[in-house]
């Protein structure tokens, strides 16, 4: 079955930098794009990024555009989001998610970032 | 990238029908029929409910269905079960590979 897992959470202060990863298993990594979607506790879903099947081409949400990069190895069925100059706004859930069409049919159970000092 | 608007709440008792809009721009809700609905229960991660505005994926009841008229989209529960209170959201394409949510609604089964 397909299982999206994300790691590399945790709290970091602001300014620093922070890489997040997300295995993908049961499914063929290579032929789907990805996205990381975001959640700021008790608030609503924010898209953040999207990598074509074969990494060449991204695209950013305003917020997040020249601090944050998305990445991935199809030999290692894992995507990343590299993610510099935190900003405490940028605190949330940090879900990967595979899209099929226009839809998000698979996500992960989402890794914490706390952006504090 | 502003997000799509939706109410922050509504209510609805059990076998009662409830509607959630989506109110977007002629760029995202208005220009696609690539409007997608998300349901999340508390400490869950998100379950697509309706794609492509009106299309359900396998397993999801037929209680679930989506509409769209210009620039708004809507989500409309038949039936209302205890089970369907969670938040909502609902997500377009908005161009350039670009997605943008709505801000979420609480659905409450009172």
């Amino acid at each position: 079955q397909v299982q999206l897992e994300e790691s590399g959470g945790g709290v970091v202060q602001p300014g620093r930098s922070l890489r997040l990863s997300c295995a993908a298993s049961g499914f063929t990594f290579n032929n789907f794009a990805m996205h990381w979607v975001r959640q700021a506790p008790g608030k609503g879903l924010e898209w953040v990024a999207f990598i074509s099947y074969d990494g060449g081409n991204k695209y950013y949400a305003d917020s997040v555009e020249g601090r944050f990069t998305i990445s991935r190895d199809n030999s290692k069925n894992t995507l990343y989001l590299q993610m510099n100059s935190l900003r405490p706004e940028d605190t949330a859930v940090y879900y990967c998610a595979r899209i099929r069409g226009w839809l998000f049919d698979y996500w992960g159970q989402g890794t914490l970032v706390t952006v504090s000092s | 990238q502003s997000a799509l608007t939706q109410p922050r709440s509504v209510s609805g008792s059990p076998g009662q029908s409830v509607t959630i809009s989506c109110t977007g721009t002629s760029s995202d809700v208005g220009g696609y029929n690539y409007v997608s609905w998300y349901q999340q229960h508390p400490g869950k991660d998100p379950k697509v409910m309706i794609y492509d505005v009106n299309k359900r994926p396998s397993g999801v009841p037929d209680r679930f269905s989506g509409s769209k008229s210009g620039n708004t989209a809507s989500l409309t529960i038949s039936g209302l079960q205890a089970e369907d209170e969670a938040d909502y959201y609902c997500c377009s394409y908005a161009g350039s590979y670009i997605l943008i949510f709505g801000g979420g609604t609480k659905l409450t089964v009172v």
